[in-house]
């Protein structure tokens, strides 16, 4: 089965800049999550979906970053602006429901100059 | 909210030799907790998991137990070779399913 796709892999931007990252889950996955992953640390959750509505987005700094899911397949991340400090890979995941596996996508290695 | 505490951070080891990882969490509602293998450059991949209802689980040289009283897990990789060097992370995932991550352990298996 093909797994999770995301877009931009790469993408430099000056601070106080828009960007946006795309998800595509493996089909049929209901569950969708959204890390942030900083060099040399663990992944830390931002948001996750269940089909179209949000689980959980406690730790999504809503100042800056936003993320949806329509029609519960896929889904896209924007910071506006974007601070130095967002500079990391953010990494997509899905899985079938929230009690299994997930499965991660390659991820967008985003640099904030 | 949960945290997840993984040790050590750096380990080398030589091909053949085992290693073991050890993490603790501090959420006693955690009942999930993957195992991921993440090589350089690459997105993580999970490679055992363990539910509260288990102490121990195997997959050929690989193994995980469980000490829920203690609230920690640990990973063991036995006859490591050259290719288990990379990145390995614990999470532990609370009641509503929603994991935290630890900081990862750096394996290198010198041949």
């Amino acid at each position: 089965e093909a797994g999770v796709a995301q877009s931009p892999r790469y993408k430099i931007i000056e601070k106080r800049q828009s960007v946006a990252f795309w998800c595509n889950p493996i089909s049929g996955h209901a569950t969708l999550y959204w890390y942030q992953q900083i060099l040399g640390q663990g992944p830390k959750l931002l948001i996750q979906f269940q089909n179209n509505g949000v689980v959980d987005d406690s730790q999504l700094p809503k100042d800056r970053f936003s993320a949806e899911r329509l029609k519960g397949v896929d889904s896209t991340l924007k910071i506006q602006p974007a601070k130095l400090e967002d500079s990391a890979v953010y990494l997509c995941a899905s899985s079938p429901d929230r009690f299994n596996e997930q499965f991660f996508g390659p991820g967008t290695r985003l640099t904030v100059l | 909210g949960e945290n997840v505490e993984q040790h050590p951070s750096t380990l080398s080891v030589q091909e053949g030799d085992s290693a073991v990882i050890k993490c603790t969490y501090s959420d006693s509602a955690s009942n999930y907790f993957p195992w991921y293998k993440q090589e350089l450059g690459k997105r993580p991949q999970l490679i055992i998991d363990i539910r509260s209802n288990v102490g121990e689980k195997k997959d050929q040289r690989i193994a995980v137990t469980l000490n829920k009283t203690a609230k920690h897990f640990s990973l063991h990789i036995t006859e490591t070779q050259p290719e288990d060097s990379a990145v390995y992370f614990c999470a532990a995932n609370r009641g509503s399913y929603i994991p935290t991550f630890g900081r990862g352990t750096s394996l290198i298996v010198h041949p």
